[in-house]
């Protein structure tokens, strides 16, 4: 089955800085990737998504990066603010099979 | 807010005992997923119902067990609690077919075994 490594598990950058979060899959039949954004005491939800068939989506500050040869995916947040601070989870999903997989998640701390 | 309602928000309850957590997922989604997420734990995925029926099931222990009904609400039950089952129970639903595959959230069920 589909495993999803993220890194890292922590990052801590300074207000207005950039922010980088890795993952890397293992099932080539994956085809849809999604980031979620968990704020203390809610579920996640989704932030920006790309698939197989993009290498690049942006949205305002945060875009995402696809590079399916070395099945690796990133999420880049610009001009951080203190309400990014959150815990950030990457997945991998093969839309005809069902589960999403997802990384053990990224915690950001934003320093004003 | 995503549409998706869980209940209990939280639980707390004894060792051995048995609970039920319940999901309604979004008007229209089809499918029904449930995550356990603990302490400083990414998203476990444990089983998936898509219009009644089980599609796909992940590290689901024996002990627990879930079903969908016909008006698609899903029930996930968890017995002969542990201590490790103190847990935050997420579910979510998708709109099978789409092309995204996106997952929508409850805000989960806090399920502390004392």
């Amino acid at each position: 089955g589909e495993n999803v490594e993220q890194h890292p598990s922590t990052l801590s950058v300074q207000e207005g800085d950039s922010a980088v979060i890795k993952c890397t899959y293992s099932d080539s039949a994956s085809n849809y990737f999604p980031w979620y954004k968990q704020e203390l005491g809610k579920g996640p939800q989704l932030i920006i998504d790309i698939r197989s068939n993009v290498g690049e989506k942006k949205d305002q500050r945060i875009a995402v990066t696809l590079n399916k040869t070395a099945k690796h995916f990133s999420l880049h947040i610009t001009e951080t603010q203190p309400e990014d601070s959150a815990v950030y989870f990457c997945a991998g999903r093969d839309t005809n099979a069902g589960k999403s997989t997802f990384g053990d998640g990224t915690t950001l701390t934003v320093k004003p | 807010d995503s549409g998706v309602t869980q209940t209990p928000k939280h639980l707390i309850t004894a060792t051995g005992q048995r609970v039920t957590l319940r999901c309604s997922p979004r008007s229209g989604d089809l499918s029904v997923y449930w995550y356990q997420q603990s302490l400083d734990q990414g998203l476990q995925f444990l089983i998936q119902y898509y219009n009644g029926e089980e599609r796909a099931k992940g590290n689901i222990l024996e002990r627990f067990s879930a079903q969908q009904f016909p008006d698609l609400h899903s029930e996930l039950n968890l017995s002969s609690l542990e201590l490790g089952d103190s847990a935050l129970y997420f579910c979510a639903s998708s709109v099978e077919g789409s092309n995204t595959g996106e997952l929508f959230f409850g805000e989960g069920s806090r399920l502390t075994v004392l």
